[in-house]
């Protein structure tokens, strides 16, 4: 059983096109993350959520928008896609906020 | 402000060969510190934690010792095999904004491990 989960796995749109990675864990976990990882392996934090409520918000475009509908759910929207935004993004999961985290198998997405 | 530094890859070393990847960090505070594991093609995989001062971390046959004297917490085992060849993070847990801790990571380090 899988402790955290996101679909797709791969990606591949094009530009300007609106994008959703679904994300869920069964750990009980009451925090939740997306990370980017660029081409040379850099993780990113981008948001985190606690118990639903958005507590990190990086810097990050305003294309990008989160969505927690319960604690095992965290959802990443993307608007517009842009060339940029091809990078595997990774779900996580953890007890509490800075805990040690629980990656999912990560959304290889490509823009073109 | 709070950050981790990792030795740059990548590495590449013979089988049963030493390994050492060097992490130093800077923090206002204590944090608790980790080294996650990539393989390719998956998500990260925690390998060891230390949570406090001279707390040594060990899995799989590798170490790390919390080293608050140098702000270290190097990652080191005796004798490679060609399944270690991963990409190895370094990271911390630090206070970000509005007191919510956050994980961060260090830039990662490729190892290859030749047979």
């Amino acid at each position: 059983d899988t402790a955290v989960s996101q679909t797709p796995k791969y990606l591949v749109t094009q530009m300007g096109n609106d994008k959703s990675i679904k994300c869920e864990q069964n750990l009980g976990h009451d925090t939740m993350y997306w990370y980017k990882q660029d081409s040379k392996k850099f993780l990113k934090i981008m948001f985190s959520y606690n118990n639903k409520e958005l507590i990190i918000n990086e810097t990050v475009p305003n294309r990008f928008s989160p969505k927690s509908p319960d604690k095992a759910h965290l959802n990443l929207h993307i608007n517009s896609l842009e060339l940029g935004d091809s990078a595997v993004y990774f779900c996580a999961s953890s007890q509490s906020a800075g805990a040690e985290a629980f990656f999912g198998q990560g959304t290889r997405l490509t823009v073109v | 402000g709070d950050s981790v530094t990792q030795m740059e890859g990548p590495v590449t070393l013979s089988e049963e060969a030493f390994l050492t990847i060097n992490c130093t960090y800077t923090a206002t505070g204590y944090p608790s510190l980790f080294w996650y594991v990539q393989y390719p093609g998956e998500g990260l995989q925690l390998l060891l934690k230390a949570t406090k001062a001279d707390d040594k971390g060990s899995n799989k046959g590798f170490e790390a010792t919390y080293r608050k004297e140098t702000t270290s917490f190097h990652l080191e085992k005796g004798s490679v095999q060609v399944s270690d060849s991963a990409v190895y993070f370094c990271a911390l847990n630090l206070i970000s904004s509005g007191s919510a801790r956050q994980l961060t990571f260090g830039s990662g380090t490729q190892l290859t491990v030749l047979p």
